[in-house]
């Protein structure tokens, strides 16, 4: 299996922040990661995909990259909205696998 | 507007059964391959099982092999995961999610439904 990783587990920020998340898996997955966002008592929401491919309805404050077994998401400009926890996910192979979370709180 | 609705969630004891049903509306169920996701409480997010648009292809993660079963109604337009022989560490919140495109297997869940909780306790 594909063992996802994210750091860091937890980040505390203010509105108009930067944010980065990152995501690395064990094995190369060619550009198969997505992200989602969920918020408390929610279901997660796809956010990006193909490593840096917006889902429609998706702020472009939003962003990812990467490569090979490693990459990012970024939000630009934190919005309240957007404190949530954030998973990234491999879909190269099965068993499909996610990261255990990223919660970005308000600091 | 695509939506996926869970029911069939509740309180059962170790060993027992259960079976999740997924109602689905706003899109073609019939073309979408289908997946079953959840999440312990407090946790991350584990994929549990996939079946591809006519119901005859199924994959589960190894955790659930053997016990859970993935099926579809497509003229009901309903999806199903039946749940035998559960554990403690079964206990979760389950999703169903459509996979995102309709031609092909791509693996990204889009969208969800609001999930259903399943708690294992005696």
């Amino acid at each position: 299996d594909i063992q996802m990783t994210q750091s860091p587990s937890s980040l505390s920020a203010s509105v108009g922040d930067r944010v980065t998340i990152t995501c690395r898996a064990s094995q190369g997955i060619s550009l198969s990661l997505a992200w989602y966002q969920q918020n408390p008592g929610k279901a997660p929401k796809l956010l990006l995909y193909a490593a840096s491919r917006l889902e429609s309805g998706v702020p472009s404050r939003f962003s990812g990259s990467g490569s090979g077994t490693d990459y990012t998401l970024t939000i630009t400009s934190l919005q309240p909205e957007d404190f949530a926890t954030y998973y990234c996910q491999q879909y190269y192979t099965l068993p499909l696998t996610f990261g255990p979370g990223t919660k970005v709180d308000i600091k | 507007e695509v939506q996926l609705v869970e029911s069939g969630g509740g309180l059962i004891q170790p060993g027992g059964s259960l079976r999740l049903s997924c109602a689905a509306s706003g899109f073609t169920f019939s073309n979408y391959r289908m997946h079953w996701v959840r999440q312990a409480p407090g946790k991350g997010l584990v994929w549990v099982s996939r079946i591809n648009s006519d119901g005859i292809s199924t994959n589960y993660a190894d955790s659930v092999k053997g016990r859970f079963t993935i099926s579809r109604d497509n003229a009901k337009n309903t999806l199903y995961l039946q749940l035998n022989s559960l554990k403690a560490e079964d206990t979760a919140v389950y999703y169903c999610a459509r996979d995102m495109y309709s031609d092909f297997w791509s693996g990204l869940f889009d969208p969800w439904g609001q999930g259903t909780l399943v708690t294992v306790s005696s």
